[in-house]
């Protein structure tokens, strides 16, 4: 069975600095692994996702992830938070044979500081 | 498009009431699939469906029916209200048959449901 965890619940950084959220997997085979976010009282919005082409995966608003096998991490980063990041990040797991059936994290929720 | 749309936003029953979530999705999307949010275990999935027709259980789907009739609309019945089923709930949809976009899903805005 796959599982998701994501090292801290909360995160706080001032504007400008840099965001970095965690995510480590495991699974007995390289997965497809997901990043969504998540705006209060909203549903959950796309980030980027890693599916077995390049390690290192550009997303919107910024971001960019890169899957580490041998750390099997799929760490989050964005160069400089934006206020507008404020929300809550989900990383998110699949294997190759049910590539639509998703296994979540608990979630981190990202507070940016003026 | 409307993209998925799940109604109502709010809902309250007590305890031992049936009730029925609505999700309905116009992107001609085949899969569907239904999560619950609990505060610090991210989204959990409780039923899916690959097409009309063809539903299967997730990880936690005591508690919960659903059916596919149409390609459009995919529903969440819960039987008799628990408190333990206090939640929100997203329905999620995607279809994108090759490609990379295949593993995208698309979530709704979610309903949050108080059982007393």
């Amino acid at each position: 069975a796959q599982s998701v965890t994501q090292l801290g619940s909360h995160v706080s950084v001032s504007e400008g600095a840099l965001v970095l959220l965690r995510c480590n997997y495991s699974s007995s085979v390289p997965p497809y692994l997901f990043w969504y976010v998540q705006y209060p009282n909203q549903g959950l919005q796309l980030l980027l996702k890693y599916t077995s082409a390049a390690t290192l995966v550009k997303g919107i608003n910024g971001f960019e992830a890169e899957f580490k096998k041998s750390e099997t991490s799929f760490h989050l980063t964005k160069p400089s938070a934006h206020m507008s990041d404020a929300a809550e990040y989900f990383c998110a797991v699949s294997d190759r044979g049910s590539a639509r059936q998703l296994t979540f994290g608990s979630g981190t929720q990202l507070t940016v500081l003026p | 498009n409307a993209g998925v749309t799940q109604t109502p936003k709010f809902q309250v029953l007590k305890t031992g009431q049936s009730m029925t979530l609505q999700c309905a999705q116009d992107m001609n999307h085949e899969y569907m699939s239904w999560y619950r949010q609990d505060p610090g275990m991210g989204l959990r999935l409780i039923h899916y469906s690959v097409g009309a027709g063809i539903t299967d259980q997730g990880e936690v789907p005591n508690g919960y029916n659903v059916s596919r009739s149409t390609t459009e609309d995919f529903p969440l019945r819960l039987l008799s209200a628990a408190p333990s089923q206090t939640s929100v709930y997203f329905c999620a949809s995607s279809y994108h048959p090759v490609g990379d976009r295949r593993y995208e899903q698309y979530f709704g805005p979610g309903t949050r449901l108080t059982v007393t």
